[in-house]
Parts: C-alpha cells; sequence; structure tokens
C-alpha cells in the first residue's frame, strides 16, 4: 500500500490568517485528493489535485479559498486561506494508483487537525 | 450525485460481541472500500470491495453490487475496534464518495 505523511499533524491558528497543508507519498501515484472531515461529520472531498495543471474542485469549494499546488507525482499542498473558526476540521490526504495492483484503492494521509480561533 | 448511507448511526458493544454494519448506496458503483477511523483520526483500509465476499481475520465483508449494499461483519470484538467506520464508492470518476459513517463503542 501506499504510505502518506502530512504536515503539520495539527496547528492552531488565528481568524484571517492561511496555513498550507503538506502531502507526501512514498511512490508515484496518478491521483490524489483532498478531504475536508468537520466536527463529528463523514469525509467531503475538497477537489482532485491534478499534476502539473489547476486542481478540480467540487462544488462549494473555491480555488480562492483552497488553492491546490501538485508539481509532481509524489508531493501536493492544500492552503487554507483567510481562515475563520468555520474552518476548523480534520483535512485529509489521499492518493490512488499505485502501487502496482492497487489501482483503485484509496490510501489516506494522517490528517491534519486545524482549529481556527 | 450517488447517495451513500449507513446503518446504525451508533452502536454499542460488550466485548466479544458480533455486529454487521450495513451500507446502501443509490447507483451502481465501480469501487467501494470500507474503513476505520480510530479515535486519533487515522482512517485505515479494511477492504476493497466492489464486489464479492473477503475476510481478513476477525473482519469479514460482502458486497451484492446488483442490490447496491455492502455489509461489514466484525465476530468477537474488542475494545480496539472502537471508532467510527466509513463505506465510500465511487463510479467511474475515481472520485470516492463517503457513507454517513456507523460510529462504534466496544465496552469492556
Amino acid at each position: 500500500s501506499a504510505v502518506i505523511s502530512q504536515k503539520p499533524s495539527r496547528d492552531i491558528c488565528q481568524r484571517g490568517t492561511s496555513l498550507t497543508i503538506q502531502c507526501q507519498v512514498d511512490s508515484q501515484v496518478t491521483m490524489m485528493f483532498w478531504y475536508r472531515q468537520q466536527p463529528g461529520q463523514s469525509l467531503t472531498l475538497i477537489a482532485t489535485a491534478n499534476q502539473g495543471s489547476e486542481a478540480t474542485y467540487e462544488s462549494g469549494f473555491v480555488i480562492d479559498k483552497f488553492p491546490i499546488s501538485r508539481p509532481n507525482l509524489t508531493f501536493s499542498t492544500l492552503t487554507v486561506s483567510n481562515m475563520s473558526p468555520e474552518d476548523s476540521s480534520i483535512y485529509l490526504c489521499s492518493a490512488q494508483g499505485a502501487p502496482e495492483g492497487y489501482g483503485n484503492e484509496q490510501f489516506f494521509g494522517p490528517g491534519t487537525r486545524l482549529t481556527v480561533l | 450525485g450517488i447517495q451513500v448511507e449507513q446503518s446504525p448511526p451508533d452502536l454499542i458493544l460488550q466485548e466479544g460481541a458480533n455486529s454487521t454494519l450495513r451500507c446502501n448506496f443509490s447507483d451502481s458503483v465501480n469501487n467501494l472500500q470500507w474503513f476505520h477511523q480510530n479515535p486519533w483520526g487515522q482512517l485505515i483500509n479494511l477492504f476493497y470491495i466492489p464486489s464479492g465476499t473477503k475476510q481478513n481475520g476477525r473482519l469479514s465483508a460482502t458486497t451484492v453490487a446488483t442490490e447496491r449494499y455492502s455489509l461489514l461483519y466484525i465476530s468477537s470484538s474488542q475494545t480496539t475496534d472502537s471508532g467510527v467506520y466509513f463505506c465510500a464508492v465511487s463510479s467511474g470518476t475515481y472520485k470516492y464518495i463517503f457513507g454517513t459513517g456507523t460510529r462504534l463503542k466496544v465496552l469492556a
């Protein structure tokens, strides 16, 4: 299975500031995704991170608020911009498409627990 | 889009008991996974099971794709089984939609 790490693991931020979350996969993967999990809720897909092009955002999520980069096949970043307390959530990175034999299975990083004051 | 409902929403068991968790989805799917989210928030892959039956130790899962449901069986439950169980499905686009989750608490 793919091993995924995220940094930071948790952070406490002031409203109005921005935080960039990093996601690193230990092998090249076809697809990377970013999810949000609000307290006590299920996971909601924010966007698909596309290598070398703009991310594809789900309804309700916009690039100005959640800019995403994916410079290569193993790394992606998600920025949460101009934060408010409503952005307090766990943000999870996931990967799909590697290693061989796990093509359609999705693996998750440990998550970044964000609290906005 | 596809709707994914899980039942029951909450479950409390005594250690050693068995349980069945259900996942219903509203349309045909190509992929289905079961996850366990432990109390620290980590999502652990349990099964990739778009159809058929699989077993891994005390856990097993069955997906009946034609009837649009999947079941996760936990036998001889342990306190370490506590957490939230999610099923997630995708159809064609590889974007997984997560179910509502079942929160399990196993008492010693």
